[in-house]
Order: C-alpha cells, then structure tokens, then sequence
C-alpha cells in the first residue's frame, strides 16, 4: 500500500515566480491536510481538504496562497509571486475520516532565490 | 488553544540505553490524542504512537512506550535499547477527538536525539 506521494521533493524558485506543490494521499483516504514547517520549528497547520472541498483554511495566509483537492487528481497547494519567506517545507498529510491518524509525505522543500 | 511544550531541545543517549523525550500540553478539553512522529535526517515525518486521553493503558509499540500522566498533562516518549537508527528529531503533537478542528495536530518544537554508539 503506497504511502502519501509528494512532488517535488526539493524546488527552487526566484521571488515573484509560483510554486506549485502537488499531493497523492494514501489509498482509501479522502482527507489531505498541508502542514509548514519554518527552520528549526515544528509543523504548522495550514488547510484541511476533502474531494472538491475546503474544510478549514485558517492556517493558511490569506493572499498568495491557495488549496484544491479535485476529484480527480493529486491536492495542489500553489503559492503566487514568492518571497523568501515562502521557504520551507511543505507537508501533506492523509488520513481517513477524522479523528484519525494523520500520515505523512515526505515533504517539499521549498527555496526561494 | 492548546499549547505543546518540548523542554529538551537535544539529548544525548548511549547505543542500548533507553531514554525519554518530555512532552507536556495545555488542554482545557476532555477528549484528545497525543501523537508521537519522528523525523530523521531525510527529512520525512514518521509516526511512532499515539495515546487517546480516554486509554486506560499507556501505549506501547514496538521498543517505543509513552508515559501518559493525565493530571500532570505530559506524554512523554520512552525509546528502550536505542539503536543508531534512532538518532533524529522527534516531535510531540496534540489533536482534539471531538467537536470542531478534531483534525488538526498541533506540534511542539521538537527534540534533536542524538545516540551514540
């Protein structure tokens, strides 16, 4: 049973630019949660997702950034005109229906030049 | 909102030894999860155990236990016979089990473990 796929595993951009962080969640599991992860800190929550719906998205900022979870396809989170302090590591995670355990993918590494 | 304390920002253990990484929260409800994830050098994030306030046993998995003590609001991570391989970042995360946002895990800081050999 595959785990949660993420990719890209490391992505460069210069400030200005998109990044677009893609998500599979693990078989069987219809809720994707995103979680930042800032140098030398834990992991925060940013958005909570179910197929075509956003559930919570009091993490996230308000401009810039954005969620989907399509019915077909992989969670997207897109972050427009990048700065630097966009960089970090980006974390999606699956679960069936809550509460239950949340598991993890390995994450995207995000650098912005 | 609930607050997730590691006191420990590293330890230092022997190969073979046990350790504990402390983890303390601040909860005003009744119903919770405790969660244990590792995250080794690669960077992933590996859950190890999880412990719901309800368990009348402290979790055990493996070579990893959690010391639950409700009333003094801590869960903390036992290792036993630490190994190499044992030797990353360990985060203590929290997450309501009832009512609204029983979803979102709440992460401490973390705790850098390093095992000698």
């Amino acid at each position: 049973n595959a785990g949660v796929m993420q990719n890209p595993r490391h992505l460069v951009r210069r400030r200005g630019q998109e990044a677009r962080l893609r998500c599979s969640p693990m078989k069987g599991h219809s809720h994707v949660y995103w979680y930042r992860q800032l140098p030398e800190e834990g992991l925060k929550f940013m958005v909570y997702l179910q197929k075509e719906n956003i559930i919570d998205e009091s993490g996230m900022p308000k401009e810039r950034f954005s969620a989907e979870f399509p019915k077909e396809g992989p969670s997207i989170l897109r972050i427009q005109q990048v700065v630097r302090g966009d960089s970090a590591a980006y974390f999606c995670a699956s679960s069936p229906t809550p509460p239950n355990t949340q598991y993890f993918g390995p994450g995207t590494r995000l650098t912005v030049l | 909102a609930q607050k997730i304390t590691q006191t420990q920002p590293g330890m230092f253990v022997q190969e073979k030894e046990a350790v504990t990484l402390d983890c303390t929260y601040d909860t005003s409800d009744q119903s919770y999860g405790l969660f244990w994830y590792k995250q080794p050098s690669s960077g992933e994030m590996i859950f190890l155990i999880y412990q719901g306030s309800y368990d009348e046993q402290n979790a055990t998995e493996g070579r990893y236990s959690l010391n639950f003590q409700k009333a003094r609001k801590s869960a903390n991570l036992v290792i036993s016979a630490s190994q190499l391989g044992d030797s990353a970042m360990y985060f203590c995360a929290f997450r309501k089990n009832s009512g609204g946002s029983n979803y979102k895990l709440t992460f401490g800081k973390g705790t850098l473990l390093t095992v000698n050999p």
